[in-house]
């Protein structure tokens, strides 16, 4: 079974710059959630799905951060003005239930 | 400026001992909890979970043990491998099925 795809892996920008990240959940899977991981801490929720409807973005930037899950498989993931404090890697996950995650490799942003 | 990241817990074992990673959880009502594992580069990966109606569970030479008294949660993990190195994340939730919580993370490194 393929795992949860998506890309860059690797992205640099200048800040106030705009980029947009994609993801590929497990196919099947109806929950699609992505991650804030700052270098030595644990994952921070950003933005859960439910096919293509919003459960919880309550930690989501609206000022800057927005998310789409067209059609209710893949998302993207986008920062329109990026800031120095945005470098961190971006993960999305899948759940088929809504229990265990399966996570991808992750996006490395750096803002500079 | 350049963001610092937080200087993780760090276990360091024998290859062949036993291995023992703590977690202490923030919420009472949580409900549900998870054991992950991440190497450098690569994304969280489920390895044990466990509900709060239960104070044990095993799989194949990892043991979740929960305490809710005191809102602790450790990882047992058997006869440590080279390839058991990584950084340990637990997880909790309220509400099976909701938002995930991280904990800080704490890194394994295993000597051969």
């Amino acid at each position: 079974e393929a795992g949860v795809a998506q890309s860059p892996r690797y992205k640099i920008i200048e800040k106030r710059q705009s980029v947009a990240f994609w993801c590929n959940p497990i196919s099947g899977h109806a929950t699609l959630y992505w991650y804030q991981q700052i270098l030595g801490q644990g994952p921070k929720l950003l933005i859960q799905f439910q096919n293509n409807g919003v459960v919880d973005d309550s930690q989501l930037p609206k000022d800057r951060f927005s998310a789409e899950r067209l059609k209710g498989v893949d998302s993207t993931l986008k920062i329109q003005p990026a800031k120095l404090e945005d470098s961190a890697v971006y993960l999305c996950a899948s759940s088929p239930t809504g229990s265990e995650q399966y996570f991808g490799p992750g996006t490395r942003l750096t803002v500079t | 400026g350049e963001s610092v990241g937080l200087h993780l817990p760090t276990l360091s074992v024998q290859e062949g001992d036993n291995s023992i990673i703590n977690c202490a959880y923030s919420n009472s009502a949580s409900d549900y909890f998870i054991w992950y594992k991440q190497e450098s580069g690569k994304g969280p990966q489920f390895i044990i979970d466990i509900r709060s109606n239960m104070d044990k569970r095993q799989g194949q030479r990892v043991t979740v043990l929960l305490n809710k008294t005191v809102k602790h949660l450790s990882l047992q993990i058997a006869a440590t491998q080279p390839g058991d190195s990584a950084v340990y994340f637990c997880a909790e939730s309220y509400n099976q099925g909701g938002k995930l919580i991280f904990g800080q993370g704490t890194e394994l490194s295993v000597k051969p």
